[in-house]
């Protein structure tokens, strides 16, 4: 099964900070990784898919990079509603597997 | 998206649950679908996947044997069918869209809250 890492687990910053978010897999996965956002109480949405595609209606201050093992989301400028828990997720193989998450908290 | 899940409980060890998903705003019968769980310990974990004809059906090792995934095109709704429950299957369950044969997910409802204990 493919393990995924996501660090920090939580990282505080401020609004119209530049952030990145790394996501390492334990084994290649191309670029089937997809990156989800989630606010307390709500399901996760989908942000970003095959590793650097924006989902259409996100942002584009969101941005998504890397292949093979190693991935980064960026937000490029902190908006308040940007505050929440981010996850990576391959979708290369059987089984999915998630990262344990990110939480972006306001400093 | 719209996707409304129902069906979880408070249920003892050793239990049985029926999860349904009802879902609306697409072609339900051209997707393929999976459930996901999230668990404040765990955090987010896969729990199976049907094809959108319900030929192609995989697990988690974690469920195999205990759950059972199904669907019915003509009615739009998944279901999650769960047997001889554990302490550990806890969560709120989802159920997602899957974009492709083996794709990612898009998210579109609540969830349903399952609840395993004595």
């Amino acid at each position: 099964d493919i393990q995924m890492t996501q660090s920090p687990s939580t990282l505080s910053a401020s609004i119209g900070d530049r952030v990145t978010i790394t996501c390492r897999a334990s084994q290649s996965i191309s670029s089937w990784l997809a990156w989800y956002k989630q606010k307390p109480g709500k399901a996760p949405e989908l942000l970003i898919y095959k590793a650097s595609n924006l989902e259409r209606g996100v942002p584009s201050r969101f941005s998504g990079g890397g292949s093979g093992t190693e991935f980064t989301l960026t937000i490029s400028s902190l908006q308040p509603d940007d505050f929440a828990t981010y996850f990576c997720q391959q979708y290369h193989s059987n089984p999915y597997s998630f990262g344990q998450g990110t939480n972006l908290e306001i400093k | 998206v719209q996707l409304v899940e129902s069906g979880g409980a408070l249920v003892q060890p050793g239990g049985s649950l029926r999860l349904s998903c009802a879902a609306s705003e697409f072609t339900f019968s051209s997707y393929e679908m999976s459930w996901v769980r999230q668990t404040p310990g765990k955090g987010l974990e896969w729990v199976s996947y049907i094809s959108h004809d319900g030929s192609n059906i995989y697990y988690s090792e974690s469920v195999k044997g205990r759950f059972t995934i199904s669907r019915d095109n003509a009615r739009n709704t998944l279901y999650l069918q769960m047997t001889t429950l554990r302490a550990e299957d806890t969560g709120l369950y989802y159920c997602v869209r899957v974009t492709g044969v083996w794709g990612y997910f898009h998210y579109g409802g609540q969830g349903t809250q399952v609840t395993v204990s004595s």
